[in-house]
């Protein structure tokens, strides 16, 4: 049974500062790793993916994968209370299988 | 940008009715799920279809539910005899491998079974 762990907060940060989500997974051979937000009653929406050992920029959000540990984490720089939501990890293996997600982490931005 | 569109975006339903979730996925993906969240919970995977045929499914997944591609472009999930624990938000997702690899979730069905 693929589990996928994330502390489930909330997690809260003010304005302004650096918000640091993380998220452990059992499957060694989990391949590709996905961050994904969600509004309170909303779908989730893609943030960030990574597939390989390291960190990845995209604008405020840098994502960093560690295999050797099954790790991965999501930091969000500069957070705005728009940025308040739960932040769902998400893992799968190769090709077209489906995705196994965390349960989340409630972040809050104070304004 | 391409969307994921979900219908009804709100349905109830009384215990023991059938109901069918649609959706419609982006144009040039091949690979279609359903996962449902039940209020508080994670996002739990139902079924995976492509080519015309189911390709994975879960445990969740049993008899009461189907999947159909009755037509090019409509993708459906049909729960029968549905019983009070199957009140959940449903998410319908496409996949390509082109792109960020990331699912293309849709805004999603809100079950109601009373």
């Amino acid at each position: 049974q693929k589990e996928v762990e994330q502390n489930s907060g909330p997690l809260s940060v003010p304005e302004g500062a650096i918000a640091s989500l993380n998220c452990t997974y059992s499957d060694r051979v989990s391949q590709s790793f996905f961050w994904y937000r969600q509004y309170s009653g909303k779908s989730p929406e893609l943030i960030m993916s990574i597939y390989s050992n390291g960190d990845k920029e995209d604008g405020r959000f840098t994502a960093q994968l560690n295999k050797a540990s099954q790790y991965v984490s999501l930091l969000i720089r500069d957070s705005q209370p728009s940025d308040s939501a739960t932040y769902l990890c998400a893992v799968k293996d190769s090709g077209n299988t489906p995705l196994v997600f965390g349960k989340g982490t409630r972040l809050s931005v104070i304004a | 940008e391409p969307e994921v569109t979900q219908t009804p975006s709100h349905q109830v339903t009384q215990m023991g009715q059938e109901v069918i979730l649609r959706c419609v996925p982006i144009s040039n993906h091949l690979y279609f799920y359903w996962y449902r969240q039940i209020l508080g919970q994670k996002v739990e995977f139902l079924v995976s279809f492509y080519n015309n045929e189911i390709s994975e499914k879960s445990e969740i997944f049993d008899d009461q539910f189907s999947v159909e591609r009755p037509d090019g472009s409509n993708f459906t999930l049909k729960i029968r005899s549905t019983k009070l624990e199957d009140s959940a938000m449903y998410f319908c997702a496409s996949y390509s491998f082109a792109g960020d690899y990331g699912y293309t979730f849709g805004s999603g069905t809100r079950l109601t079974v009373v």
